[in-house]
């Protein structure tokens, strides 16, 4: 299986802030990477897609690149709603998720 | 609007079996696969599997063959995951999750609102 290794583990920001989580893959997968958000007790949710393409209905401050093995996602413009987990996942081959970045608001 | 509609909390006990329904709408069930997560309390999420929703065939992660089993109801657009033999270690939520493509290696783009199991004696 793909190993998705994801950093930081936790991320502590101000509003406003830009920031950056990675995610690495243990092979190359290619753009085959999409991200989700998951609010405490709620569904995940779909973010980008194919390393960089953006969801309908998703807002613009979310991004990503990357391509091979790894990859980022960003956030221009942090706000308070964007608190919770982010977990990237491997498309290549059989699904396999990341542990996650918890971004919190400090 | 699409939506997949989950049934409600279970609490089991060791040794027993439940069946967990992902009823969807607002799409062609048939056209889109369907995929089962796991996600332990407190952890991150593991995929389990997925149905091809068109020809039934399904498809384990490694660690779920065995004691689970997904199933359709295509009359009704609705997958089942099933787990039998029940163990401590099952407690976690379930959701169901759509690929947005036809392929089993897909992006998910809309998922269940979760079905937490609790299994203790």
């Amino acid at each position: 299986d793909i190993v998705m290794t994801q950093s930081p583990a936790t991320l502590s920001v101000t509003p406003g802030d830009r920031v950056s989580l990675s995610c690495r893959a243990s092979q190359s997968i290619s753009d085959y990477l999409h991200w989700y958000q998951q609010k405490s007790h709620e569904s995940p949710r779909l973010l980008i897609k194919y390393a960089s393409q953006s969801i309908s209905g998703i807002p613009s401050r979310f991004s990503g690149s990357g391509s091979g093995s790894d990859f980022t996602l960003s956030i221009n413009s942090v706000e308070p709603e964007d608190v919770g987990v982010y977990y990237c996942q491997n498309g290549h081959s059989f699904p396999t998720f990341g542990g996650g970045t918890k971004l919190e608001i400090k | 609007q699409i939506q997949l509609v989950q049934s409600g909390p279970e609490l089991k006990k060791p040794g027993e079996t439940v069946k967990i329904s992902c009823k969807a709408s607002g799409y062609t069930f048939t056209n889109y696969g369907m995929n089962w997560v796991k996600q332990a309390p407190g952890k991150g999420l593991k995929w389990m599997g997925w149905i091809n929703t068109n020809t039934g065939e399904p498809t384990y992660a490694e660690e779920f063959k065995g004691r689970f089993a997904f199933s359709l109801e295509t009359s009704a657009s609705t997958a089942y995951l099933q787990i039998n033999n029940l163990k401590n270690e099952d407690t976690a939520t379930y959701f169901c999750a759509r690929s947005g493509t036809a392929r089993a290696t897909s992006y998910f783009d809309y998922w269940g609102q979760g079905t937490t199991l609790t299994v203790s004696s």
